[in-house]
Parts: structure tokens; C-alpha cells; sequence
């Protein structure tokens, strides 16, 4: 079965940095992910792809402060220098075929 | 620049229909594949439906196989959501979102997404 799994929430002080986990269910460390970002009322936007290697490419007009990398079943997604613009829910999202699949989010608070 | 608007949510009894309506603008739309999504209220995402871009490949998921139809009119620029025998737990937003091809695979992951079109289910 293909699951993510994220920490409800987070928190981190404005220009500081934060490290956010997915997790990949068992036998699934070869899986690339992506990373959404939802902020307060709007529709998502697709943040960048994290692949298994640690490797990642980002959306269109995307910031250098977002980063991504990979610990064998664990997708992280880093944001420097937190801007207010940051507090939002983060969504990792995987694939196989015929299914598409959604970590549960966290929320990104900023101090 | 790349544009999703959904249309067609509104207010449906139990048991009802509805038609929901994604056009899309800025890229190739023919060659790309599309996906449903969407969000009770205060809840996460979750996938509901992906169309090639030919249309040969439909999947659904499990939550709404058999009760709702994806299909798109690449001539339009435009891709619809055939929802019926409505529940109360398909109350959400619905968002379409654009899926690339890594070659002649498809990508897996969402690069655009629309506002959402709200769709509410109540007696």
C-alpha cells in the first residue's frame, strides 16, 4: 500500500529555517515525491518534484529559499529565511500507476 | 502563462448530479494529462480522477468509481467532472490539476492547479 505520512503541524521564528518530513510506507524508498504548498483560501501550487536521490526540480518561479532532499524513505522540504507568506499547509504527494496519493499535510506556522 | 478555472459547483441535494467544468489556457492542453482533486472542508487533498491526453487511460479512485466520469474535449481546451448519486461526504472543493509526461509515461505529479469550485451536498 502506498502511504505518506506528515506531522500535523510545525513551527519555526520569521527568517529563520525549516525542515519538513514526508515519509514513504515500507518498501517504497525508491519513490520520487512532490511538495505543495496551500496557502490560507487558495488553490495548491506545485513547490517542487524530490526524487529518491535527493535530486529536485522546482515549479515555475519557485524561490531559491525552498529546497528539497531525500534519507532513504524520508522526502524533506526545506525553507529558508521564512517569510510571513510561508504560513501555510504543505501537502507531499506520490504516484504508482492508476493512484494518486496525498500525505495528510502539516501546517507551517510562522513565529 | 498557465490558467485553470474550474466552474459548475453549487449546492445539490442527496442523490443529485452535477457537472463540473475545468478550461484551461496558457499550454498545450491536448498533450498534457488532467486530474480531479479535491478538499472537504478543514480536511487534506485527495485524488479522485486522471485522463490522458487522449483520453485512452482513466483511472478513479476507489471513493468514486462508478458514481462519477471524467472525460475532456481537447478541441475546447476543456476538461469535466460527471458527478452523481451525490453524498454528503462529496462535499468539497474541487480543483482540476495538469499532469506532464516524463516521455511517453506520465509524470505523477501535479505542476498546476486551479482555485477549486466548491461543491456542496446537503438535504
Amino acid at each position: 500500500q502506498l502511504v505518506l505520512t506528515q506531522s500535523p503541524s510545525a513551527s519555526a521564528s520569521l527568517g529563520a529555517s525549516v525542515k519538513l518530513t514526508c515519509t514513504l510506507s515500507s518498501g517504497r524508498n525508491n519513490h520520487a515525491i512532490a511538495w505543495h504548498q496551500q496557502q490560507p483560501e487558495k488553490g495548491p501550487r506545485f513547490l517542487m518534484k524530490v526524487n529518491s536521490d535527493g535530486s529536485h526540480s522546482k515549479g515555475d518561479g519557485i524561490p531559491d529559499r525552498f529546497s528539497g532532499s531525500s534519507s532513504g524513505a524520508e522526502r524533506f522540504l526545506t525553507i529558508s529565511s521564512l517569510q510571513s507568506e510561508d504560513e501555510a499547509d504543505y501537502f507531499c504527494q506520490t504516484w504508482g500507476t492508476g493512484i494518486r496519493v496525498f500525505g495528510g499535510g502539516t501546517k507551517l506556522t510562522v513565529l | 502563462e498557465v490558467q485553470l478555472v474550474e466552474s459548475g459547483g453549487g449546492w445539490v441535494q442527496p442523490g443529485g448530479s452535477l457537472r463540473l467544468s475545468c478550461s484551461a489556457s496558457g499550454f498545450s492542453f491536448s498533450t498534457s494529462g488532467m486530474n480531479w482533486v479535491r478538499q472537504a472542508p478543514g480536511k487534506g487533498l485527495e485524488w479522485i480522477s486522471y485522463i490522458s491526453a487522449g483520453s485512452a487511460t482513466i483511472w478513479y479512485a476507489d471513493s468514486v468509481k462508478g458514481r462519477f466520469t471524467i472525460s475532456r474535449d481537447n478541441a475546447k481546451d476543456s476538461l469535466s467532472l460527471q458527478m452523481n448519486s451525490l453524498r454528503a461526504e462529496d462535499t468539497a472543493v474541487y480543483f482540476c490539476a495538469r499532469e506532464t509526461y516524463d516521455y511517453s509515461t506520465p509524470s505523477g505529479f501535479f505542476d498546476y492547479w486551479g482555485q477549486g469550485t466548491l461543491v456542496t451536498v446537503s438535504s
